[in-house]
């Protein structure tokens, strides 16, 4: 069965310190990532998406990005945080034509 | 542009009474919908989906979901509610442009009171 992986749970940086959460994906093999924020308990943003190593996609301009080193493998990264970047981040996986995404367990980010 | 629209910020229902969280659906062509649910401090746990056939469509946990072309609705329901039923329900459309991208709306936080 297909696992999915997300750490850290929780973080606290400072502002203007770099970031970096990683997502892994157990028991499939090419699958669309995504790296979504949510805020405040409630909606989700969706940040970026893949479909395949070294191919991402972002959906809003900001101070975060992404990299896919290998086929199950989703990092999130910034270089340098914002207070604003403060949230909950979840990483979910796809297989094309199976349509419905799977979520990881979150981090929570706190930015301080 | 596709999107989906979840009207109520929260429902509250007494435990053992049936509930519905509604939901309403704008696209162009056939919906692929979803359902999922958080609870506090997790990721989503996917509920159920409509992609075809039956308007009614069955999931996990004891939720089910009408399919309503004709009021561009999908309600989430359970014939009877549990305590433990209690967190955050979005309703989700798959974005035809590809890569199976989701679309989701505000959510609605579920309170089942003992």
């Amino acid at each position: 069965s297909q696992t999915i992986h997300q750490w850290p749970a929780t973080l606290v940086q400072p502002v203007g310190s770099p970031l970096s959460l990683e997502c892994t994906v157990e028991g499939t093999s090419n699958p669309n990532l995504y790296w979504y924020r949510q805020a405040a308990g409630r909606g989700l943003q969706l940040l970026f998406y893949s479909i395949g190593i070294d191919q991402i996609s972002s959906e809003v301009p900001q101070n975060l990005s992404a990299s896919r080193p290998q086929d199950r493998q989703f990092i999130l990264s910034s270089k340098k945080l914002l207070l604003s970047d403060s949230g909950f981040y979840l990483c979910a996986w796809s297989i094309s034509g199976d349509y419905e995404q799977y979520f990881g367990p979150g981090t929570r980010l706190t930015v301080t | 542009a596709q999107s989906v629209a979840q009207p109520e910020d929260q429902v509250n229902v007494a435990e053992g009474n049936p509930l519905t969280v509604k939901c309403t659906y704008s696209v162009s062509g056939n919906p692929y919908l979803f359902w999922y649910v958080q609870y506090p401090n997790r990721g989503l746990q996917f509920l159920l989906k409509y992609i075809t056939g039956d308007n009614l469509v069955k999931g996990s946990y004891g939720f089910e979901a009408e399919f309503n072309k004709s009021q561009t609705s999908f309600h989430l329901k359970k014939p009877s509610a549990l305590v433990s039923d209690s967190a955050l329900y979005f309703c989700a459309v798959l974005n035809l442009g590809g890569y199976n991208k989701l679309i989701f709306g505000a959510g609605t936080r579920l309170a089942v009171h003992p």
